[in-house]
């Protein structure tokens, strides 16, 4: 149980253009989900938290018009990269947890590498 | 505010042989510690946790025992297998940053036969 899917796992687009990426609780619901952003080599980099219903709190040094996340039902959250530049090609993951759900513990994608041409 | 160190990779080490990865936390109060593993191609997967002092995780061979003196969750695993191989990943949930977790920089564990 508790997987969450994430899609698209790679995507391919040029400067300019907005990528939105998906990332699914399968089997539980979902009422936080976070998304990171890894860097080569590095670390994962919280970006911002997001309750279902309510706006995402983002991390200090997160652009909020850039990196658009919406979470509006239970199972279902996006980020929205909007006018990607080639600075923001990375690997971007997404986690979820639950309140029936130990909350410890978070649930992650496999992530999506994003290349922005 | 919270951080977490660990030994750089990669690692590579031959079967069967002892698997020690190094992690040191700096936090407020008494945080939650976790190891994850990603393996290649997926997502990461909680590995082990430890809750409080002198607490030892285990699983999967795995462990991992939380030493608040030394501020230290080192992984430890007797006798790896090629199937280790993974990049893995300490944590901390600390009770001022709410549910947010803080990751080390990862691992990468080559085990080769």
């Amino acid at each position: 149980g508790a997987v969450v899917s994430q899609h698209p796992s790679r995507v391919i687009c040029k400067s300019g253009t907005s990528v939105k990426i998906e990332c699914r609780s399968l089997d539980f619901q979902a009422t936080t989900m976070f998304w990171y952003r890894q860097f080569p080599k590095q670390s994962l980099m919280l970006m911002a938290t997001s309750n279902e219903g309510s706006k995402a709190t983002y991390e200090q040094g997160v652009e909020k018009d850039k990196f658009l996340i919406n979470h509006a039902s239970l199972t279902l959250s996006t980020l929205t990269v909007t006018s990607a530049h080639p600075e923001d090609s990375s690997f971007y993951i997404c986690s979820a947890s639950g309140p029936h759900l130990s909350k410890d513990i978070q649930y992650f994608g496999a992530g999506t590498r994003l290349s922005v041409l | 505010g919270d951080s977490v160190t660990q030994m750089e990779g990669p690692v590579t080490l031959s079967e069967e042989a002892f698997l020690t990865i190094n992690c040191t936390y700096t936090a407020t109060g008494y945080p939650s510690l976790f190891w994850y593993v990603q393996y290649p191609g997926e997502g990461l997967q909680l590995l082990l946790k430890a809750t409080k002092a002198d607490d030892k995780g285990s699983n999967k061979g795995f462990e991992a025992t939380y030493r608040k003196e030394t501020t230290s969750f080192h992984l430890e695993k007797g006798s790896v297998q090629v199937s280790d191989s993974a990049v893995y990943f300490c944590a901390l949930r600390s009770g001022a940053a709410g549910n947010k977790l803080t990751f080390g920089g990862g691992t990468r564990v080559l085990v080769k036969p």
